[in-house]
Formats: structure tokens, C-alpha cells, sequence
């Protein structure tokens, strides 16, 4: 059981370009969660999705744009990429809504973003 | 805007208690409290959750002021292993979506 997914672990990009991070998850949740982490500072979320088809926004969501065509997977695209996006993202998912339920939510290992 | 406040850090020897505090004074209705901790910037990890009752699981315990405005995160016999950020997690409702709000972590140091 892998549990929660992240690809690349690590990434470098110039302005401008564009790359896709993918989650992946094998516990069947409907909710799938992408945040990311700034030095010193706790999770923000970007944007998350409550099942197959649908995503909603976050907290942060300027600056990307998400995709959860599979139950399992759930994709953070960075159309162009800006240095204010180098951060740590993380990718989560629960079987209900993370926060008001009795459930807890299951975090990848990170994806280290920079962008020069 | 609601928050959640923590301290910076605390230590606490090995072998001994750790009482990690955090203050949620805007929470309400049914959201959870959660905690998670994150070690070397891994994935956060999850640690234990409770709404309104204290709680009790094999990694620590977690109290619930009965006004649910704080809540105390115990690990009763810290060791190395438990030196890690500390987050107390809660969810506000913002217009048609939430926002998870994670505090600024505690750095917790388990001292041999």
C-alpha cells in the first residue's frame, strides 16, 4: 500500500515554463488536496477536488490550475511558472472532507519546486 | 481572519512529558481540531484528532478546553524521535469553499 504519491520529488525551472506535478493515491478517497509550504510557515491550501471530475479553489490559487480526470490522481499544472512559486507542494487525500469530519487526511512526501 | 497560535518552540527531555499548547479561539461549529507533526520537511503526519472530548491514541493525547478555544497536544514520554514541527490544524469556512488553517507550527527539541 503506497499510500499517497508525489512526482517529481524535485524540480528546477526556468520563468516562464510550464510543468505538471502528479498525485497519486491507492486509499480510493474521494477528496485529493494540493498545498504548498513556505519556509517557516505552515501548509497553504492551492486548490482541492471532492471527487472524480470536480476541483474547487483553495486558499492560493492564483498561478494554477488543477485536474482530477481519475479518482486517483490529481494533477497541479504551472502554466508559467514564477519565482514567487518556488515552495515545497503537497499533494493529501482523505475519504471525507479534511477538517469537519472524523477522518484524517494522508500526505505525500513533497515535490521541492524552484524556480530561477 | 481566524487563526490558530502556537509557539515557536519548546524542549522538553527525553523520557518526560511534552505539552504542546494551541490556541483556536475562532473555531466552531463541528470542525475538528487536528494534529499533525512534520520531521525534516517530510509529509506531515498525522498524530490524533477531536472535536469536543479529550482524546487518546497509541502516539499521544490530545485535550480540549471545554469552551473549545485551546487545545494541548501530550506526548507523555517524548523521545529523539518525536523532535519535529508540531501543527494544530483547523477548518474555516470561507464563502463557498474553506480554508485549512495550520498554525505556525511549534518546533518541538527532545533533549537526551
Amino acid at each position: 500500500n503506497a499510500g499517497v504519491t508525489q512526482t517529481p520529488k524535485f524540480r528546477v525551472l526556468k520563468t516562464g515554463q510550464s510543468m505538471t506535478l502528479l498525485c497519486a493515491q491507492d486509499m480510493n478517497h474521494e477528496y485529493m488536496y494540493w498545498y504548498r509550504q513556505d519556509p517557516g510557515m505552515g501548509l497553504r491550501l492551492i486548490h482541492y477536488s471532492v471527487g472524480e471530475g470536480t476541483t474547487a479553489k483553495g486558499e492560493v490559487p492564483d498561478g494554477y490550475n488543477v485536474s482530477r480526470l481519475k479518482k486517483q490522481n490529481f494533477l497541479l499544472g504551472l502554466e508559467s511558472a514564477a519565482p514567487s512559486q518556488t515552495s515545497v507542494y503537497f499533494c493529501a487525500s482523505s475519504y471525507t472532507p479534511f477538517g469537519s469530519e472524523n477522518t484524517e487526511a494522508f500526505f505525500g512526501q513533497g515535490t521541492r519546486l524552484t524556480v530561477v | 481572519d481566524a487563526k490558530t497560535t502556537q509557539p515557536p518552540s519548546m524542549d522538553c527531555a527525553e523520557g518526560r512529558a511534552a505539552n504542546l499548547p494551541c490556541n483556536h479561539s475562532t473555531i466552531s461549529g463541528n470542525e475538528y481540531v487536528y494534529w499533525y507533526r512534520q520531521i525534516h520537511s517530510q509529509g506531515p503526519q498525522y498524530i490524533i484528532h477531536g472535536l469536543k472530548n479529550n482524546e487518546t491514541n497509541e502516539m499521544a493525547s490530545l485535550i480540549i478546553t471545554e469552551d473549545r478555544k485551546s487545545s494541548t497536544l501530550i506526548l507523555p514520554h517524548a523521545t529523539l524521535r518525536d523532535t519535529a514541527v508540531y501543527y494544530c490544524i483547523v477548518r474555516v469556512a470561507m464563502d463557498s469553499s474553506y480554508k485549512l488553517i495550520f498554525g505556525s507550527g511549534t518546533r518541538l527539541l527532545v533533549r537526551p
